[in-house]
Parts: C-alpha cells; structure tokens; sequence
C-alpha cells in the first residue's frame, strides 16, 4: 500500500520568504508524484509532477520540487512567497505505471499555507 | 474551456434521501473518478472508470454507486444520505496515457446530510 505523509497541517510565512511544504510518501514501486493547489471554493489545480527523469521539477507560479529516492521525500518550495500562494496544497501519489495505475491518486491530508504582509 | 463541470456546487439533504451528483467532461478523456474531501484527510478516492461501461471501486465506495454509459458522464449516486457522507466531492478526468497524466478536477459539490 502506498501512503503520503504532509508534515504540518498549516504552514505561515512572510510575503517575501521562502515557502518550504514538506512531503513524505511510502511507496513498493517508484511513484509517481504531484503537488495540487487548492484556491477556496474551487477545485485542484496541477502546480508539478515527477515521473522519470530529472529528479527537479519546476511547476507553475514558481514552484518547484525535488524527488529524493532516498529520502522518500518531494518537499515544494518556493523562494519568494507573495500573497496570492495562499492556499490549500495536497501532495499524491500514483503508484508506478501500468494501467492498474490509472489516476488513483493517493493524497496527503494537505497543508494550508498562510502568507502575512 | 469548460473542463470539468459538476452539479449542483451545493445540496442538502435529510438522512435517508437519495440524489445524484453529476458531472461531465468535454476533454475526450477515458479515466473519471470521483473523490470526496474532508478536513484533515485529503482527498479519498470513491469509484472510478476507466472507460464506457467500466467502473470499479476506490477506497471508499461503501454507500456510493457510479455508472458510466457515455465517455463525458461519470455519475455518482447516493443511495440513503447518511450524515456521514457529508462533504465536499469532486470530480476529475484524465486521458488514457499512462498513469503519469494529470487529473482534470471540477469545482466540487459542498453536501451537508442533516
């Protein structure tokens, strides 16, 4: 079974510092990994993906994250936070490939990031 | 774009009511699934399809049925609304690619069971 670990339910920060959400999965397989963001009253919204390759990825609205196979870790950072990052984030897991595999997507409990002037 | 849309954006219902969730996607997409939000649990995944005429279980399916006549409509049916199934639902998409696509999601549907 695979699982997703977000450390921190809710995270603040100053307009200007550095966003860091922590991620961690447990996975039989090499996963496949997501960070959704969530805006109030609306749905999920793609920010990065890991799927093979470069083990950072770099995602919308300047984030990126890194997959670290030792670690079991995809922590998303950003370095400059501005108010409009205020949101819900869900970091997912599907597990490998295959067609078994097909969007089910495991999700952390989310963390709920808040941005002070 | 329209995407992903679901209805209705908000329900109540008294315990024991039946009512459907619907949505629909205009992107082609093969795989559809329904996943429900609560605090502090993410999103679980309900049921999902892989196609026309295929659906199967997720991690929560107990009280839900979903069936999948066309391409762009997976719906989702409660049977007897128990307050437990209060929440936020929603609904998303993907093509057929590979696992690593991406989910399309909707804006959800806020029920409250009293």
């Amino acid at each position: 079974a695979q699982s997703v670990t977000q450390l921190g339910s809710h995270v603040s920060v100053s307009e200007g510092a550095l966003v860091l959400l922590r991620c961690n999965y447990s996975s039989s397989v090499p996963p496949y990994l997501f960070w959704y963001v969530q805006y109030p009253n609306q749905g999920l919204q793609l920010l990065l993906k890991y799927t093979t390759g470069a083990t950072l990825v770099k995602g919308i609205n300047g984030f990126e994250a890194e997959f670290k196979k030792s670690e079991t870790s995809f922590h998303l950072t950003k370095p400059s936070a501005h108010m409009s990052d205020a949101a819900e984030y869900f970091c997912a897991v599907i597990r490998g490939a295959g067609g078994t595999s097909y969007g089910k997507l495991t999700f952390g409990q989310g963390t709920i990031l808040t941005v002070h002037p | 774009n329209a995407g992903v849309t679901q209805t209705p954006k908000f329900q109540v219902l008294k315990t024991g009511q039946s009512m459907t969730l619907q949505c629909a996607q205009d992107m082609n997409h093969e795989y559809m699934s329904w996943y429900r939000q609560d605090p502090g649990m993410g999103l679980r995944l309900i049921h999902y399809s892989v196609g026309a005429g295929i659906t199967d279980q997720g991690e929560v399916p107990n009280g839900y049925n979903v069936s999948r006549s066309t391409t762009e409509d997976f719906p989702l049916r409660l049977l007897s609304a128990a307050p437990s199934q209060t929440s936020v639902y929603f609904c998303a998409s993907s093509s057929n690619q590979g696992a690593r696509q991406p989910q399309h999601f909707g804006d959800g549907t806020r029920l409250s069971i009293l």
